[in-house]
Formats: structure tokens, sequence, C-alpha cells
């Protein structure tokens, strides 16, 4: 059974760029999470989608967008790209939704010059 | 602000030794996970543990929670060089409609 993928596995961008990230979730799961993590901060929680709708979002500004599609994977738009926006970008599915077992790809690292 | 505090922050010890972890959190949670994330990786779940449970084992990982001090505790038995990793608890609050809050994580060094 193939794990939770994303692309790019590497992304550079300039300040005030946008980026868009991509994550396809455990076949079966419709449960699809992001988050961000910065050095030094641990794992901040950024959106949850849930049967393509927005469950949950973290306390992040609203140019970190996203959305879930009819296969549930799902795309991660950051706009207005600031320099603290560099982080390892982790996506993770769940069979259930919510409070179960998360199961995480290996990230897709943006680096905002 | 994060619902679990690992502690210590690192933590460095020679193969064969034990290695424990703490974990504390604020609210009171249906579940409390574990997951280790090798260097720049994603996050690997190892073991979860209900609220109504007080002790888990998998292999040689041991989890006890205490949930009248919000607390819970990773024990790994016969450490391996292959065990060095960060290490992060994560709660599931009761209250709302949520998903897990993340710690920051014990950072785990096995010396051969």
């Amino acid at each position: 059974e193939a794990g939770v993928t994303q692309s790019p596995t590497h992304l550079i961008k300039t300040r005030g760029q946008q980026a868009t990230l991509r994550c396809s979730p455990i076949s079966g799961h419709t449960s699809v999470y992001w988050y961000q993590q910065a050095l030094g901060l641990g794992l901040q929680f950024l959106l949850w989608y849930d049967e393509g709708e927005e469950r949950n979002r973290g306390n992040f500004p609203p140019r970190f967008s996203g959305r879930q599609f009819p296969n549930y994977s799902s795309e991660l738009n950051v706009n207005a790209l600031e320099l603290e926006d560099s982080a390892l970008y982790l996506c993770a599915s769940s069979l259930l939704r919510g409070q179960e077992t998360q199961y995480f790809g290996p990230g897709t690292r943006l680096l905002v010059l | 602000s994060q619902q679990g505090e690992e502690d210590p922050q690192a933590l460095s010890i020679q193969e064969g030794e034990n290695a424990t972890m703490n974990c504390s959190y604020k609210t009171s949670i249906n579940n409390l996970q574990w997951y280790r994330q090798n260097s720049g990786r994603g996050l690997v779940h190892l073991i979860l543990i209900r609220s109504n449970e007080r002790e888990k084992h998998s292999g040689r990982l041991r989890v006890t929670l205490d949930t009248s001090k919000k607390s819970s505790s990773l024990l790994i038995t016969a450490s391996r060089a292959a065990d060095t990793a960060s290490y992060f608890c994560a709660t599931a609050s009761v209250s709302g409609y949520s998903t897990l809050t993340f710690g920051k994580g014990t950072m785990l060094l096995v010396s051969p």
C-alpha cells in the first residue's frame, strides 16, 4: 500500500511569490492535515480537510489556504510569501476523522529568499 | 500554544540503555499518541493510548498515561543507534471538533 506522497520535495521561492504544495493521502483515507514545522518551533497545525470540506484551521493568516479534491488529494497554497514561511510542510492523512492515528508524508521543504 | 510539552528537550544515551521521555498536557484528552521523526523527514506513528488506559506496550516501547497528572511517559528499552530521532507526543482533546496537537519534541541521540 502506497503511503502519503507529497510534491515537490523542495521548493525555492522569493518573497512575495506564491507557493503550491500537493499531497496525496493513503488510498481510502478521507482526512488530510497540513502542518508547518519551522526550525525550533515543533509542528504547527495549519489545516484539516475531510470529505472535501475545511474542518478546522490553525492560527495562521488567510494567505495560507488550501483545498481538497474529489479524489481526496489536497493542495496547500501560500500567497505573498514571507521569509518566515521557510519551513518543512508536512501532510498527513487518516482513515477516521480528527483524532486517530495520522500517517505522514515526507514533507515539502520550502525556502523563501 | 502547544498542548503537549515534552521533557527533556534533548537526551543523549549509550546503546543498550533505556530512554525515558515525558509529556505533559493541559486539557482533557480522548487519546495521546507518540510519533518519531528521523532528521528532516515525516513523522511515524509509534503508539496510541486512550484516556481510559494506563499503560501500553509495543515491542521495546512502553507508554504510560496518568490523566490525573495530565502526563505521559515513553520508555524505549535497550536503545539502539537506529532509535536516534525526535520524539513527539500528540494529544486529542475532548473539546470541539479538533485534531491532534503536537508538542515540540524530545531529541534522542543514541551513541554506539
